[in-house]
């Protein structure tokens, strides 16, 4: 069964570093999501991409924040320089295509903890 | 605005018990979609059902129904004889499009054996 691929699972750093997370979606997905999910609540979309272009980054945080999908393929979600309160879990989400009746399939996370 | 109430926090039962988790939304848009997903402990959202506005049927899967009421805002899911394997958060989602996906805060259930 085709599943969306993310690594790392875990990461530690300390504050003002700078971290990036991969992300392979399901094979044929052309519409890519990153959230990010503060303990104990819901994700939240951070960006959306329809192939290689941002459809959605409006819950960003653009100063510290950047996602990129090159080749509308896998994607990469940077943080530089990482604060405390970026400590979360990182998820990556892929459907078949924008807006109708889709569902978003989810990968297994990265859990960023900055120290 | 779209919003998804999930007001159990937590729930405890033993293993074959029957459970049922609510979920209330609120959205202007007559057309959405409700989506229920599981987070068991190693992360992963798992899709576990997707339903669109017009069609209030309810549905069973196994173990798993849902009751989807237009007239409470509510799309309720019910596990029956529950299972050590089923404890996990689950969340429900609101969306208008399929994209932007508005999630509750999830209630962890935990079934013991």
């Amino acid at each position: 069964e085709a599943e969306v691929a993310q690594s790392p699972r875990y990461k530690i750093t300390e504050k003002s570093q700078a971290v990036a997370f991969w992300c392979d979606p399901i094979s044929g997905h052309a519409t890519l999501y990153w959230y990010r999910q503060i303990l104990g609540q819901g994700p939240e979309l951070l960006v959306q991409f329809q192939d290689e272009s941002v459809v959605d980054d409006s819950q960003l945080p653009k100063d510290r924040f950047s996602a990129e999908r090159l080749k509308g393929v896998d994607s990469t979600l940077k943080i530089q320089p990482a604060e405390l309160g970026d400590s979360a879990m990182y998820l990556c989400a892929s459907s078949l295509s924008s807006g109708g009746a889709k569902t978003q399939y989810f990968g297994p996370g990265t859990r960023l903890l900055v120290l | 605005a779209q919003k998804v109430t999930q007001a159990q926090t937590e729930i405890s039962v033993v293993e074959k018990e029957d459970v049922t988790l609510d979920c209330v939304y609120e959205t202007r848009d007559t057309t959405y979609y409700l989506f229920w997903y599981k987070q068991p402990p190693s992360g992963e959202l798992v899709f576990l059902i997707r339903r669109n506005s017009f069609d209030e049927q309810n549905e069973i899967s196994g173990r798993y129904s849902w009751n989807f009421q237009k007239s409470t805002s509510s799309f309720n899911f019910t596990i029956t004889a529950s299972q050590v394997v089923d404890s996990a958060v689950y969340f429900c989602a609101l969306s208008a499009t399929g994209d932007d996906m508005r999630f509750g805060a999830g209630t962890r259930l935990t079934v013991k054996p």
